[in-house]
């Protein structure tokens, strides 16, 4: 357990679905992150928060949407996904985003877009 | 944008065997971490190197930074099939990890 939970692990979706991604964490940190893991493709960072305020959006399409409620709540609200947006998406947090700062990561949701 | 090459991307070897992977830059690291990524779950820190020259020991794992800063290895002594998994590089310059494809490791018993 790194102190990162993520929910749902699982979830298949269609092009016209909307869904969201919950990410949660429970050690004090003040920046959280979301990443895509594709297969053959390095982990790519997607969107950057520090206490609850967007400081990175990495060239993301609009069709993922981030909001961060709160510094340990973080959410990627998904519509009108491809297919080849089927990946791992992971959150991670970390004690700030100065580069020494350790990243924590949550298991992951593997989202299948049909 | 600095690219992390890993290499080689897939091993499976056999228990007991050692093993050594890298992770290669055109560009100076500023530090870089190594993680492992077990199937079902996110990465994991193994360690961070920040000299150049810097060699850390994490029981039968070994980590080395270049001289140069420039590439890094990790070394597995006597693997074992609780080994196996995803072994990730990454680099901050910025606040911003950049990851290498990763070296898949697969430890037969």
């Amino acid at each position: 357990e790194t102190g990162v939970t993520q929910t749902p692990r699982h979830l298949v979706m269609g092009m016209t679905n909307k869904k969201s991604l919950k990410c949660e964490q429970h050690l004090g940190h003040n920046a959280m992150y979301w990443y895509k893991q594709s297969a053959k493709k390095p982990l790519e960072l997607m969107f950057v928060y520090s206490l609850e305020e967007r400081v990175e959006n990495n060239s993301v399409p609009s069709r993922f949407s981030p909001e961060c409620p709160n510094s340990s709540h973080l959410f990627l609200h998904l519509h009108t996904l491809q297919p080849e947006d089927s990946a791992l998406y992971l959150c991670a947090s970390s004690q700030s985003t100065s580069s020494g700062a350790t990243q924590y990561f949550g298991p992951g949701t593997r989202l299948l877009v049909l | 944008t600095q690219l992390l090459e890993q290499s080689p991307q897939f091993l499976s070897i056999q228990e007991g065997e050692n093993l050594t992977v890298y992770c290669n830059s055109s560009s100076v690291f500023s530090s870089l971490q190594w993680y492992r990524q077990e199937p079902g779950e996110g990465p994991v820190l193994l360690v961070t190197v920040v000299t150049g020259g810097e060699v850390k020991k994490l029981k039968r794992l070994t980590f080395q930074f270049g001289d140069a800063r420039k590439d890094s290895s990790l070394h597995i002594t006597a693997a074992q099939p609780g080994d196996t998994g995803l072994y990730l590089c990454a680099s901050s310059n910025t606040g911003k990890l950049i990851f290498g494809q990763g070296t898949t490791l697969q430890v037969k018993p």
